[in-house]
This record gives C-alpha cells, sequence and structure tokens, in this order.
C-alpha cells in the first residue's frame, strides 16, 4: 500500500538527548514536510524539502535539523538546543510545490522526561 | 491579524443537524484553499480542497468568498463519525510557498 510511515509512534527522550525520528514515503512525491502540533494549537511548519538534497527551513526550525538523501526518506533530529520539544511530529509530502494536497503520515509522539 | 482564524468551538449538534464553519484568512493573495479533518491524537487528512465556484462532495459542502476572505464548510446531516476537528487551511501561490494551517473547530455530534 502506498503511503507516509513514521517511526517511532511514541518517543521518550532524557534532556539533553538528540532524536531522531523517521518518516518514510512511497508515493514517488517530491516535496516532504515536518511540523509540529501542541495541544489547541495550529500545525507549524519545521523545515520542508522540495527535492533530493535540499531543504529550507520552515517557521520554527531552531533546534531542529533535517537531511534529505534519499526521495523517500525525511528524518528530523530533535536537538538538545530545541527547549521545548515535547509535541505530536507530524511528517506529510505532496507531488510538487505545496499549493498541491499534503498527505500526512501518522504522527510521532515526542515526551521529553 | 491571525493568518487563519477559526472559531475553536466546540460545536455540539445532534445526528442529523447541519452545522457550518467558517474560517477568514489575511492575505489576500491566498490561491489555494483546504479543509482537512482531523480526529483526537491522529494525523490531519484532506476533507475536501476548496474552489473558487464553490464544491460539494456528499453531505459537505465547501464555499469560498474571496472578497471577504472567507471560506465556509458546511456538513449535512450530521452522523455519530463527524465528529472531529476541522482544520482550515489556506495556501498563497508564490512558487513553494507553504500551507498555513488554523488552529481548527471541534465538532462534537451527539445521539
Amino acid at each position: 500500500d502506498g503511503g507516509i510511515t513514521q517511526s517511532p509512534k511514541y518517543l521518550f527522550r532524557k534532556e539533553g538527548q538528540n532524536v531522531t525520528l523517521s518518516c518514510e514515503q512511497n508515493l514517488n512525491h517530491d516535496a516532504m514536510y515536518w511540523y509540529r502540533q501542541d495541544p489547541g494549537q495550529g500545525l507549524r511548519l519545521i523545515y520542508y524539502s522540495q527535492i533530493v538534497n535540499d531543504f529550507q527551513k520552515g517557521d520554527i526550525a531552531e533546534g531542529y535539523s533535517v537531511s534529505r538523501e534519499k526521495k523517500e526518506s525525511f528524518p528530523l533530529t530533535v536537538t538538545s538546543a530545541q527547549k521545548n520539544p515535547t509535541a505530536f511530529y507530524l511528517c506529510a509530502s505532496s507531488t510538487t510545490g505545496s499549493t498541491d494536497t499534503q498527505y500526512f503520515g501518522p504522527g510521532t509522539r515526542l515526551t521529553v522526561l | 491579524r491571525k493568518e487563519v482564524e477559526q472559531d475553536p468551538g466546540p460545536f455540539n449538534v445532534p445526528e442529523g443537524a447541519t452545522v457550518a464553519f467558517n474560517c477568514t484568512y489575511s492575505n489576500s493573495a491566498s490561491q489555494s484553499f483546504f479543509w482537512y479533518r482531523q480526529d483526537c491524537r491522529k494525523e490531519p487528512k484532506l476533507l475536501m480542497s476548496v474552489y473558487s465556484s464553490g464544491n460539494e462532495d456528499g453531505r459537505f459542502t465547501a464555499q469560498l468568498n474571496r472578497a471577504s476572505q472567507y471560506i465556509s464548510l458546511l456538513i449535512r446531516d450530521s452522523k455519530l463519525s463527524d465528529s472531529a476537528t476541522y482544520l482550515c487551511v489556506v495556501s498563497p501561490f508564490s512558487g513553494y510557498s507553504t500551507l498555513t494551517f488554523g488552529k481548527g473547530t471541534m465538532l462534537l455530534v451527539s445521539p
């Protein structure tokens, strides 16, 4: 089945640790995105990538890093520099520019202990 | 003014009722509009795109009013399964632009 997968579903991190969230898609989409959602808040864009080996910062990139070495994969690293990392992280993809419909993975819920 | 504004609700309606949500956006250059549905602790899923002429998909009707910069979603004959948060999503067209999400309107349909 085509779709977007994210792993793990739940992740617990100690303060000071870096963690990497996985996002894989087999939809042959060029563009991929990472969002963060906090309770009662809208989705906020962290990073996005329109093409392999290229990515841009979104609205809240500080404390995060990404890579796009393969079309199918767009992992997000939450670094220790991110002061408030507990949130629901959503990965999405779309065919070309982001005016096209974005399809979301099931998300990763990160909790800092 | 926030970029995309929605009434957070919740809207409590009985089964079979008709309910409507509005969403206002601040960027007059916005070109693409969507409604997404998000169930509790799940990912958003596309409900429908919103076209200038308005569009309908079964019990759901979306309208766009560019002059007043708002979009609407009408749900007829509400079902229990319609209970969810409905996200208004807007995109300005400037090449590779990004989507702006509203915070969502919560709908609770009761028996």
